[in-house]
């Protein structure tokens, strides 16, 4: 079954730049979607088709992706930016089947 | 406002099953594929699988195939999810979230409203 590849976990001081990573192999042809999760909510999407993000998302949240691997960035993280962060995606059966990845503990501190 | 909002916390035992319900209110429910996600206590995010509301249809990950069936309600605007033949394993929190289809593109979606999840716990 498709899979979707994420460290497990990011650190970086309050104002660096941190950079979570998803690989997969339907990469190239899917969007990667990417969900905050804080701890004991449902996740909120922070960014849609590979770089678009939603409204009331700050604009330090930006995505891209190249080949296989898919990109969150948290450009000047901040201390509320400390979640688990999932990438989602969909194999190319067509059949609307997903996958998330394992999620990236990120660690503002 | 768009609402999902799902029934309460669960106790089961081994080899039960369990239905957890999903409530939409704030627009039409048979325009949106609903989908279910579950998270184990301090684990990921695992996708289960969607009903189209519309139709009934259903299409449910590989791991759940035979074991998960997906409901719904058209009048009152209610999507379901049974789990069967739990297991502790399946102590879960149980999300049902909204799809928005990308517009011009196949298969490609996200997640835009999601419900408040329902734990289900799973012991002897």
């Amino acid at each position: 079954s498709y899979e979707l590849t994420q460290p497990p976990s990011v650190s970086v001081s309050p104002g660096q730049t941190a950079r979570i990573t998803c690989s997969g192999d339907a990469l190239p042809k899917k969007y990667a979607y990417w969900y905050q999760q804080k701890s004991g909510q449902a996740p909120v999407l922070v960014i849609y088709e590979d770089s678009k993000r939603p409204s009331g998302i700050p604009e330090r949240f930006s995505g891209s992706s190249s080949g296989t691997m898919a990109t969150l960035t948290i450009s000047g993280a901040q201390v509320e930016d400390e979640a688990d962060y999932y990438c989602y995606s969909t194999d190319s059966s067509g059949n609307h089947t997903g996958v998330f990845g394992g999620g990236t503990k990120l660690t503002v501190l | 406002q768009v609402q999902l909002v799902q029934s309460g916390a669960e106790v089961k035992k081994p080899g039960a099953s369990v239905k957890v319900s999903c409530k939409a209110s704030g627009y039409t429910f048979t325009g949106y594929y609903m989908h279910w996600v579950r998270q184990a206590p301090g684990q990921g995010l695992e996708w289960m699988g969607w009903i189209n509301p519309n139709s009934g249809g259903t299409n449910y990950a590989q791991k759940f195939q035979g074991w998960v069936t997906m409901t719904r309600d058209t009048s009152i605007s209610t999507a379901y999810m049974e789990l069967s033949r739990l297991r502790s394993d399946d102590t879960a929190v149980y999300y049902c979230a909204r799809e928005r289809a990308v517009v011009g593109a196949t298969a490609e979606y996200y997640f835009d409203y999601w419900g408040q999840g329902t734990l289900v716990t799973v012991s002897s």
